[in-house]
């Protein structure tokens, strides 16, 4: 069964401090990874996206990372900011399924000053 | 500014009542998705569209109906046979092209009276 797990479930962090969220899954045949942001009350924005032979890729302070083979992926966000208070969502396109997506359900991010 | 839009941001139902969901787009995009967000689980996906005049069913799909006359609109019925109507609807759509991303609106937030 197709499946993204991700890790942990809410964080709280300090304004200025670093946090890595967790990504694991279970889906084949793999096509891309993407981790999505998605502020309270709004739909989630894309961030970066991972395919198979990538390993790591920036976005401004975001950060992902893929291993392919132990099918994890971690989001390291650096120097936090208030405006990173969101849920991130870890998402997993099924290849040849016409772009259809595994989502994981979300880490809750809380950055307090 | 190019984009998706759904209305209205909030929603009420009573009992026995359709409901009807706006998604407008123009973003010139072919492929357009419904999805139900609950808290603590990740997006499921109601019914997608690939091009106009045809739509699919997603994982679930019962309670629910779509139309696809129109390229940029794709509004979605939650109908009184949906016995959980309660949700955050979220509708995305996208370019065709294996690595392009779901672009998603800013929600229709639905309760029951």
């Amino acid at each position: 069964k197709n499946q993204v797990e991700q890790s942990p479930q809410s964080l709280i962090i300090l304004e200025g401090k670093n946090c890595t969220l967790q990504c694991n899954y279970t889906v084949s045949p793999f096509s891309n990874l993407r981790w999505y942001k998605q502020d309270t009350g709004r739909g989630p924005v894309s961030l970066t996206i991972m395919t198979f032979s990538e390993n790591t890729k920036s976005n401004g302070r975001y950060t992902a990372t893929l291993d392919a083979d132990t099918k994890q992926s971690s989001l390291h966000i650096t120097a936090s900011q208030l405006s990173d208070s969101a849920s991130y969502i870890c998402v997993v396109s099924v290849n040849n399924q016409g772009g259809k997506l595994i989502f994981g359900q979300g880490t809750e991010l809380s950055v307090k000053p | 500014d190019g984009g998706i839009t759904q209305s209205p941001k909030y929603l009420f139902r009573k009992e026995g009542q359709n409901v009807t969901l706006s998604c407008e787009q123009n973003l010139n995009h072919d492929a357009m998705y419904w999805y139900r967000q609950d808290p603590g689980q990740g997006l499921r996906l109601i019914y997608y569209s690939q091009i106009v005049n045809d739509f699919q069913k997603g994982d679930i799909a019962e309670g629910y109906s779509v139309s696809r006359e129109k390229k940029e609109s794709f509004p979605l019925t939650v109908t009184s046979a949906q016995k959980n109507p309660t949700a955050f609807y979220l509708c995305a759509s996208r370019q065709q092209g294996r690595d392009q991303p779901q672009h998603f609106g800013d929600g229709t937030r639905l309760s029951i009276l």
